[in-house]
């Protein structure tokens, strides 16, 4: 079945730094999107990405569909401690029932 | 929050009984899912439904049933609860916009132990 590789599995940083993960896939997805989870909580979404190329912000979030539909990333600029969770990609095919595949997560924590 | 319900919020039960769980959604909406989460693994779909009475088999669905009697319940049953089973459940519904493009919205989940 398909499968997403998220990288990294975690990261450990500063307070101001910038953090950027991605994921890939052997497979073309139709939509990307990208989730954050807190603990005790479920993933909430941070962007959604419908069209190739498509580079969307969402404050200080930034997310690109990769040009081949097999990748996407998720910038972070100047980090805060709130940024501290796991952040999941997923990706989607059309005519699928709307069924996400998702990434292992990457762990991110936030030195203040 | 989507209007996402699940119960219980934490369940500890013994292997060999049956458990049910519960998505109530308050938004009418037509696709709902069933997740299991567990280290390593991200979120694994297990399955889900397209309507009253509609459902298809996710990625690991074995040792799981569903059922859809009313559009805002969607119940999941683990028949006989093994150890393997032990993970954290999600229900998600979808949002589909007029463009054909949709979101899904997570419940906050349901922590399961199988002892």
């Amino acid at each position: 079945g398909q499968q997403l590789n998220q990288s990294p599995q975690s990261m450990f940083i500063q307070e101001g730094e910038d953090v950027s993960m991605n994921c890939t896939s052997s497979s073309i997805f139709n939509t990307w999107l990208w989730y954050k989870q807190e603990p005790g909580e479920g993933p909430v979404l941070l962007i959604a990405l419908y069209k190739a190329g498509e580079l969307t912000s969402n404050g200080r979030l930034t997310a690109q569909f990769g040009i081949t539909r097999k990748d996407s990333f998720l910038n972070i600029s100047a980090s805060i401690p709130s940024d501290v969770g796991i952040y999941f990609c997923a990706g989607q095919v059309y005519n699928q029932g709307g069924k996400l595949i998702f990434g292992q997560g990457t762990e991110l924590s936030v030195k203040p | 929050d989507a209007g996402i319900t699940q119960s219980p919020r934490h369940k500890v039960t013994e292997t060999g009984t049956p458990v049910t769980l519960r998505c109530h959604q308050t938004e009418n909406h037509r696709y709902m899912y069933w997740y299991r989460q567990d280290p390593g693994h991200g979120l694994r779909l297990i399955h889900y439904s397209y309507g009253v009475k509609d459902t298809d088999k996710g990625e690991v669905s074995d040792g799981y049933s569903v059922s859809r009697s009313k559009t805002e319940d969607f119940l999941l049953t683990l028949e006989s609860a093994t150890s393997s089973q032990t993970s954290v459940y999600f229900c998600a519904i979808s949002d589909w916009k007029n463009n054909g493009k949709n979101i899904q919205y997570f419940g906050a989940g349901t922590r399961l132990s199988v002892l």
